[in-house]
């Protein structure tokens, strides 16, 4: 099984900061991880796929990088609605992995 | 716009079943993978299991492999997902999630709201 490891677990920020969440694989994932956002008592939504592209209706503001094993999503300017918990995931062999998760909350 | 609406969640005693459904529109459902992910109280995302949209093949974690069955209607637009022998580790919402292209591509644009499934005496 292909273990994602996230970090750092909890990021305390202001409105405007620059963000980079990092997801780190036991092994290679290729290029093939997504990145999701889950706010409270919502379901999560995708924002990147495939390491670097950005799902439909995302804002330009998040941004996703890497391959192999070491990826990272990018929020240039932080929104107030952009305080959420964010998951890595990959794709790339059975079983289907989750990182365990990155809360981005407000300082 | 794609819905996808779960239903079946609910309270159960350990080793008891459930059944789980997933009613999707939208979308041309015969041809997307559809995946069930849970998240326990409090905790992060767990992928459960997966029904392939090209091969009809199926996966399921290890956590459920022997206890969780997953099908889908095309003719009906659901997935289910019927779950036997529950344990307490089995609480948790449950997802239903589409592919984001069609074909298996096993990650997930469009997510339902969740049912919540307790198992407890």
């Amino acid at each position: 099984e292909i273990v994602l490891t996230q970090s750092p677990a909890t990021l305390s920020l202001s409105p405007g900061e620059r963000v980079t969440l990092s997801c780190r694989a036991s092994q290679s994932v290729s290029s093939y991880l997504a990145w999701y956002q889950q706010k409270p008592g919502q379901a999560p939504r995708l924002l990147i796929y495939d390491a670097s592209n950005r799902a439909t209706g995302i804002p330009a503001r998040f941004s996703g990088s890497g391959s192999g094993t070491d990826f990272t999503l990018t929020i240039s300017s932080l929104e107030p609605e952009d305080f959420a918990v964010y998951y890595c995931q990959q794709r790339e062999k059975w079983p289907l992995t989750f990182g365990g998760g990155t809360k981005v909350e407000i300082k | 716009e794609v819905r996808l609406l779960e239903s079946g969640g609910g309270l159960v005693q350990p080793g008891g079943s459930l059944r789980l459904s997933c009613a999707a529109s939208g979308f041309t459902f015969g041809r997307y993978g559809m995946s069930w992910v849970r998240q326990a109280p409090g905790k992060g995302l767990e992928w459960v299991s997966t029904f392939s949209g090209l091969s009809f093949d199926t996966h399921y974690a290890d956590s459920v492999k022997g206890r969780f069955t997953v099908s889908r209607d095309s003719s009906e637009n659901t997935l289910y997902l019927q779950m036997n022998s529950l344990r307490a580790e089995d609480t948790a919402v449950y997802y239903c999630a589409k592919d984001f292209v069609s074909g298996d591509s096993h990650s997930f644009d469009s997510w339902g709201q969740g049912t919540l499934v307790s198992v407890s005496s």
